[in-house]
């Protein structure tokens, strides 16, 4: 069965500190994975995908990774602010076959002043 | 309107009531998806459409929620004889086109909260 496991469930940093948040999967045969980040009250939106081939991608302050071998992603956000308070969701692809995305529950971040 | 819209944004009915809940897609996109969102999960998918038919139902929980695309465009949820278990947040995603690897990006709408009481 297709799975995404996240980890921490929920983290609190200092406005200005780094954090990653974790991401394992067993989805196969695997076609790319997204990491949304969903505001309170809204709906997820996309930061950034990575297929196959890909090892490390950033979309500003955020920078995600991808090991296909071991099936672990991570989502490393730089100089928090407090609008990164917010629920990051991990989401794996499959290729062929079933349209369905599979969804982690989402780790909750809150930043602090 | 430049995003997926949904309507209405709060719902709060009693126990064994009929809901409707309605989802406008990006214009153009002929991939669209419900899923529902209890607090602290992530979305569970419930349908998927690709145009106006439903190309896979198989996370409809029970024959009391069924969902409709007439046209290919906008598409509605129903949910008959509610019970308390239905509420949470129902979102509706829509995406140019699913593929088969899911390459393109799902568009979520805000989301409509079902409160059944």
């Amino acid at each position: 069965k297709n799975q995404v496991e996240q980890s921490p469930q929920s983290l609190i940093i200092l406005e200005g500190k780094n954090c990653t948040l974790q991401c394992n999967y067993t989805v196969s045969p695997f076609s790319n994975l997204r990491w949304y980040k969903q505001d309170t009250g809204r709906g997820p939106v996309s930061l950034t995908i990575m297929t196959f081939s890909e090892n490390t991608k950033s979309n500003g302050r955020y920078t995600a990774t991808l090991d296909a071998d071991t099936k672990q992603s991570s989502l490393h956000i730089t100089a928090s602010q407090l609008s990164d308070s917010a629920s990051y969701i991990c989401v794996v692809s499959a290729r062929g076959g079933s349209y369905i995305p599979t969804f982690g529950r989402g780790t909750s971040l809150i930043v602090h002043p | 309107g430049a995003g997926v819209s949904q309507t209405p944004s709060n719902k709060v009915t009693e126990k064994g009531k009929y809901v409707e809940l309605r989802c406008d897609p990006i214009s153009g996109h002929t991939a669209l998806y419900w899923y529902r969102q209890s607090l602290g999960q992530g979305p569970e998918f419930l349908i998927y459409f690709q145009g106006t038919g439903a190309a896979d139902d198989s996370g409809l929980p029970n024959d009391r929620f069924f969902a409709v695309r007439p046209e290919g465009s906008v598409s509605t949820l129903k949910i008959q004889r509610t019970e308390r278990g239905d509420s949470a947040v129902y979102l509706c995603a829509s995406s140019a086109d699913s593929g088969t690897s899911g390459y393109n990006e799902q568009f979520f709408g805000p989301g409509t909260r079902l409160t059944v009481l």
